[in-house]
């Protein structure tokens, strides 16, 4: 079993949709949280970084963690074409030494 | 937001030529640099991790001698692919974090080995 599961897609929306993504864990340890966009040939750009549970807002971006469910999820509203490209989500923890263990990566299109 | 800079994003060489892929911080001092490679539609693998001088600590499967990492400066890393082969054709992407921050990722270098 993956320490992080992450179902790869594709996803396709219309756009204007709201799309959810979500990655699940196991290793209870995970404190730091975060959520990369990547286009194709681009490395990742941070989206969200957020530390234990809760939830964090960021224009049409909202993370939220789930320590008791060990499941962290990522909203996109109001989706535009140009939000197309993969989403890793990211964890690292107890002591947060930087080392991160990612998802598999989900596609996301998102059509006009 | 934080940048970061690698150079070159593209490179071709023939079999047995060793390429050195820079990655340099612009407008933070890091103290830690990750180096990862991606296989198409796969995710990040590490490589190896390093500190500001000091010797690069490298993933378990990773040859040392075969990819050399230098970390000079809080601002500048290097990853040196010696005698590269075919199989070692691959996209590489670096990372720095500052002490308490998440990591931020360069464009990464395409490596193609012929």
């Amino acid at each position: 079993q993956k320490e992080v599961e992450q179902d790869p897609g594709p996803l396709s929306v219309p756009e204007g949709a709201i799309v959810s993504l979500n990655c699940t864990y196991s290793n209870s340890a995970f404190q730091y949280f975060m959520w990369y966009r990547q286009y194709s040939r681009k490395g990742p750009e941070l989206l969200m970084y957020t530390y234990s549970s809760g939830n964090k807002e960021d224009g049409r971006f909202t993370a939220q963690v789930d320590k008791s469910s060990k499941y962290i999820s990522l909203f996109i509203r109001d989706s535009q074409p140009s939000d197309s490209a993969t989403y890793l989500c990211a964890m690292s923890g107890p002591s947060n030494t930087g080392k991160l263990i990612f998802g598999q990566g989900t596609t996301l299109q998102v059509k006009p | 937001g934080a940048v970061v800079s690698q150079h070159p994003s593209w490179v071709i060489c023939k079999s047995g030529t060793s390429v050195k892929i820079e990655c340099r911080s612009l407008d933070f001092q890091a103290t830690t640099m990750f180096w990862y490679r991606q296989f198409p539609k796969q995710s990040l693998m590490l490589m190896a991790t390093s500190n500001e001088g000091s010797k690069a600590t490298y993933e378990q499967g990773v040859e040392k001698d075969k990819f050399l990492i230098n970390h000079a400066s809080l601002t500048l890393s290097t990853l040196t692919v010696t005698s590269a082969h075919p199989e070692d054709s691959s996209f590489y992407i670096c990372s720095y974090r500052t002490r308490d921050g998440p990591q931020h990722f360069g464009d990464g270098t395409r490596l193609s080995i012929l």
